[in-house]
């Protein structure tokens, strides 16, 4: 059973409305990254941190999606309006510091956007 | 750029034959690599990883050699069982926290 906690399971939104995801981490893992799972089970990395401070993002995450880790609280990952195409699998995966750490996912959320 | 590519999209099997699914990647990094696996409805989980050239590594029946010379980190199997039916994802970490999937191969076992 991962150790890494997601929730909602499936969350189902209108387009332009906002939807919000958490991530519960494993217990002394300081990374954190979300990745989105198209319909063809590509992934594409989103963002990721170091305790609270962001790594890396991509474009998209900077301008529609918000996410942060804070201290002691669940991370989140919040899409200001939905779109379409924003319909996927949004994982959570955490890891221990260093280049050669394997990632440890969570069960995901599935977000449908109407 | 870093990227890995598994040229299988879907690979369809008898239960107790062999199986290779192919992964190759590109990275001007020294490359540590990993094979996930992801069974339907549950979270992707790690199947085997390596950084070693030319060393074979092991996991529940599946191992993978990671050869540098041609950038190649295949999974194989002797024996597939159906409860091997999944989606398998080989990923690339060329260094800080990135981390590369590639499109995934989907393994369907047949009695």
């Amino acid at each position: 059973n991962s150790k890494v906690i997601q929730t909602p399971r499936y969350l189902v939104k209108g387009q332009g409305q906002k939807a919000k995801m958490r991530c519960i981490p494993e217990k002394g893992h300081p990374v954190v990254f979300w990745y989105q799972q198209n319909k063809n089970n590509e992934f594409k990395f989103l963002i990721n941190f170091q305790n609270q401070e962001v790594l890396q993002q991509i474009d998209m995450t900077e301008k529609r999606f918000s996410a942060e880790c804070p201290s002691n609280s669940p991370c989140s990952l919040e899409i200001q309006s939905s779109e379409a195409g924003d319909s996927a699998l949004y994982l959570c995966a955490s890891s221990l510091q260093g280049k050669m750490e394997t990632l440890y996912f969570g069960s995901g959320t599935r977000l449908t956007v109407l | 750029g870093d990227s890995v590519t598994q040229t299988e999209g879907l690979v369809t099997l008898t239960k107790g034959l062999p199986v290779m699914l192919n992964c190759t990647y590109q990275t001007t990094y020294s490359p540590f690599l990993f094979w996930y696996v992801q069974h339907l409805n549950e979270a992707p989980k790690l199947l085997l990883k390596s950084s070693t050239d030319n060393k074979r590594t092991e996991h529940q029946g599946f191992y993978a050699t990671l050869h540098k010379s041609s950038s190649s980190f295949h999974l194989q199997k002797s024996s597939v069982q159906l409860s091997d039916s999944a989606l398998y994802f080989c990923a690339l970490s060329p260094g800080g926290y990135k981390v590369v999937f590639g499109s995934g191969t989907r393994l369907l076992v047949s009695p």
